[in-house]
């Protein structure tokens, strides 16, 4: 069960688009579509931003976007904004009825 | 409004036991899959252990694997982590978690507040 791999940080300036990737392996991420990304704020709890490698939740900006390819899923937030800095993570089952998060990125708006 | 309520973690010495709870509302409890996942101060996420609806998948992280147990019971919407052999690395905010799916695939749709864990001596 070893964590998915994520850039540890990730920039871009108001109105930018950033793509966070996560990369595993054939067991997790590229066996299976239930890959799903977090945002966490400072002191909050995570929030599901996506799920099942490109579906958004009902209330998540459509900004937000998900894709996979091989064993690596993306992210990708268009028109950013000074309220998506924060911590994201993915998230992803594997073939031992288990889950692995990723290492998680801090994205930060210039 | 979904709502899920952790409870029962603290100050515990290494070796000891602890049982966390998670008190569910707002959705029928028994139609989905539940988690534990935690974050050690200054950390990751990191997940413990899952459970499907009726308790016939159940599934933990290896590092947990043989001193946790998680159990639920429907009748009472609650969500439990029987946690054993507590060791200094189990020191971590316990998130309880409610998954999309009545399985375990791990869509953590809400999350609680969590309740921290210290154990030392």
């Amino acid at each position: 069960q070893s964590a998915l791999t994520q850039p540890a940080s990730v920039s871009g300036s108001p109105g930018q688009s950033i793509t966070i990737s996560c990369t595993g392996t054939s067991s997790d991420v590229g066996g299976y579509n239930y890959v799903s990304w977090y945002q966490q704020h400072p002191g909050k709890a995570p929030k599901l931003m996506i799920y099942e490698v490109s579906n958004r939740p009902s209330g998540v900006s459509n900004r937000f976007s998900g894709s996979k390819s091989g064993n690596t899923a993306s992210l990708t937030i268009s028109g950013l904004q000074a309220e998506d800095e924060a911590d994201y993570y993915c998230s992803s089952y594997t073939s031992s009825s288990s889950l692995v998060f990723g290492t998680g990125t801090k994205v930060t708006v210039l | 409004e979904v709502q899920l309520v952790e409870s029962g973690g603290g100050l515990v010495q290494p070796g000891r036991s602890l049982r966390l709870s998670c008190a569910a509302s707002g959705f029928t409890f028994d139609d989905y899959a539940m988690h534990w996942v935690r974050q050690a101060p200054g950390k990751g996420l990191e997940w413990v252990s899952g459970i499907s609806w009726n308790s016939g998948s159940i599934g933990y992280a290896d590092s947990v694997k043989g001193r946790f147990t998680i159990s639920r019971d429907n009748a009472k919407n609650s969500l439990y982590l029987q946690m054993n052999s507590l060791r200094a690395e189990d020191t971590a905010l316990y998130y309880c978690a409610k998954d999309m799916s009545d399985y375990i695939w791990g869509s953590y749709h809400y999350w609680g507040q969590g309740t921290l864990v210290t154990v030392s001596s």
